[in-house]
């Protein structure tokens, strides 16, 4: 069974600080994909990262697929009070095409 | 271009009774996938339908679940003889082309409650 980890779990800081959400795998994805999902709505696509060791920036976010495509980071500036939500991460697999392997989620709030 | 609807967003069954849940795609998506939320987890994986065809139903349970997506109208998700282990939030999404690593479009979800 294919598994995604994150850590960390929960997570409360200031407004202005850094962070950095891991999402850790023993098993290789062929790509991987970082949603967040605010309360009593469904999950909102922010990436997709296909290429081992590629990195995505987007405003104050930053994506990295790790080399071995079995791990990614989400790294955020700047932390501010609207970035909170649930951040999940998703693996496709390379032995079925048809369903993604989703983590069990970072839950984020930032503190005003 | 309205999104993936679901209806109803918030559904209240008795053990015993059966839930049906809905989803419309967006518009020109012939792909729909469904999957399960408990409080504070992931999304898990249940069945990926294309129109009249189940092509994946790997991730949802033998018995009591069935998903279906006709050729007109939305795709239905049936639980039968709810219990209150099936209380969750159930997500459908929906795209275009039949690979993930296009993007799958989530629906608002069903809340469904067992009591």
């Amino acid at each position: 069974t294919q598994l995604l980890e994150q850590s960390p779990q929960f997570l409360s800081i200031q407004e202005g600080e850094n962070l950095t959400v891991y999402c850790n795998s023993s098993s290789v994805f062929s790509s991987l994909q970082w949603y967040r999902q605010e309360p009593g709505e469904g999950p909102v696509l922010l990436v997709t990262v296909v290429t081992g060791g590629e990195v995505k920036k987007l405003k104050r976010l930053t994506f990295q697929f790790g080399d071995a495509r079995k791990d990614s980071s989400l790294h955020i500036t700047a932390a501010q009070p609207g970035d909170t939500g649930l951040y999940l991460c998703a693996g496709v697999p390379y032995s079925s095409a048809s369903k993604i392997i989703f983590g069990s989620g970072t839950r984020l709030s930032i503190r005003p | 271009n309205a999104g993936v609807m679901q209806n109803p967003r918030h559904l209240v069954r008795r053990r015993g009774q059966e839930a049906r849940l809905r989803c419309s795609p967006m518009k020109g998506h012939s792909h729909v996938y469904w999957y399960r939320q408990l409080p504070e987890e992931g999304l898990k994986f249940m069945v990926y339908l294309q129109k009249e065809n189940i092509i994946d139903e790997s991730g949802m349970p033998k018995e009591r679940f069935s998903a279906e997506f006709p050729k007109e109208g939305p795709s239905i998700l049936r639980i039968q003889q709810v219990v209150r282990g099936d209380s969750a939030a159930y997500f459908c999404a929906s795209s275009p082309t039949g690979t993930p690593s296009s993007e799958q479009y989530f629906g608002p979800g069903t809340r469904l409650t067992v009591t």
